[in-house]
């Protein structure tokens, strides 16, 4: 079992750039879910996926957007980047009454 | 809603003696509660969770929590520290209706000393 996978590891993009993550859930899991960790700070959430429907969502701008495909994988997608959009962008995956597993990151790096 | 208080944002200790990483937690419904770590540049491994039952709940690597639900709180201990536990510490909370959405505290950094 692969776990949660997520790519890419790394990437710089400069202000105002749109940029997509990818998340593959660990397998027989349907829920995914996105967290946002600033240097220092715990994970904030950010929306979570369920049946291709956005089913909860953070306290956090229209710039953040999501998909999620028919096999359960998931984009996440920021539009328009700040330099305070820079962070290490975590996956979960997750599936009714069990807890979440957690990918290696995302490290985002806006400048 | 709910909220999480991690109440030390560092921990020095040598290394084989003991450990306790302090939890609140504020909510107005039932909660399950985890703690994960967090080595650098990694992801988040579980290291416990409390979903119901015994308030005494033992995780991985020899930690162990206790759920006090009456002072809201979710400390997490371990008898005997390694160099190798030197991470960052998250208590987090999710509703127990199953959708798994966390809150999580602010985190604590464990150094274990030599």
């Amino acid at each position: 079992d692969a776990g949660v996978t997520q790519s890419p590891t790394h990437l710089i993009k400069t202000r105002g750039q749109q940029v997509t993550l990818r998340c593959s859930p660990k397998s027989g899991h349907d829920t995914v879910s996105w967290y946002q960790q600033a240097l220092g700070q715990g994970p904030q959430f950010i929306f979570q996926y369920y049946e291709e429907e956005e089913r909860q969502r953070g306290n956090f701008p229209d710039r953040f957007s999501g998909h999620q495909f028919p096999n359960y994988s998931s984009e996440l997608n920021v539009n328009a980047l700040l330099l305070g959009d820079s962070a290490l962008y975590l996956c979960a995956s997750s599936r009714m009454n069990t807890e979440a597993f957690f990918g290696q990151g995302t490290r985002l790096t806006v400048v | 809603a709910q909220s999480v208080t991690q109440l030390d944002s560092q921990v020095p200790v040598f290394e084989e003696a003991p450990v306790e990483l302090r939890c609140n937690y504020s909510s107005s419904v039932s909660v399950y509660l985890f703690w994960y770590v967090q080595y650098p540049n990694q992801g988040l491994q579980l290291l416990l969770k409390y979903l119901s039952g015994s308030t005494l709940v033992k995780g991985i690597n020899g930690f162990e929590a206790e759920f006090n639900k009456s002072q809201t709180s979710f400390h997490l201990r371990k008898p005997s520290v390694h160099i190798s536990d030197t991470a960052e510490y998250f208590c987090a909370v999710s509703s127990s209706s199953g959708t798994y959405k966390y809150i999580f505290g602010t985190g604590t950094r464990l150094k274990v000393l030599a």
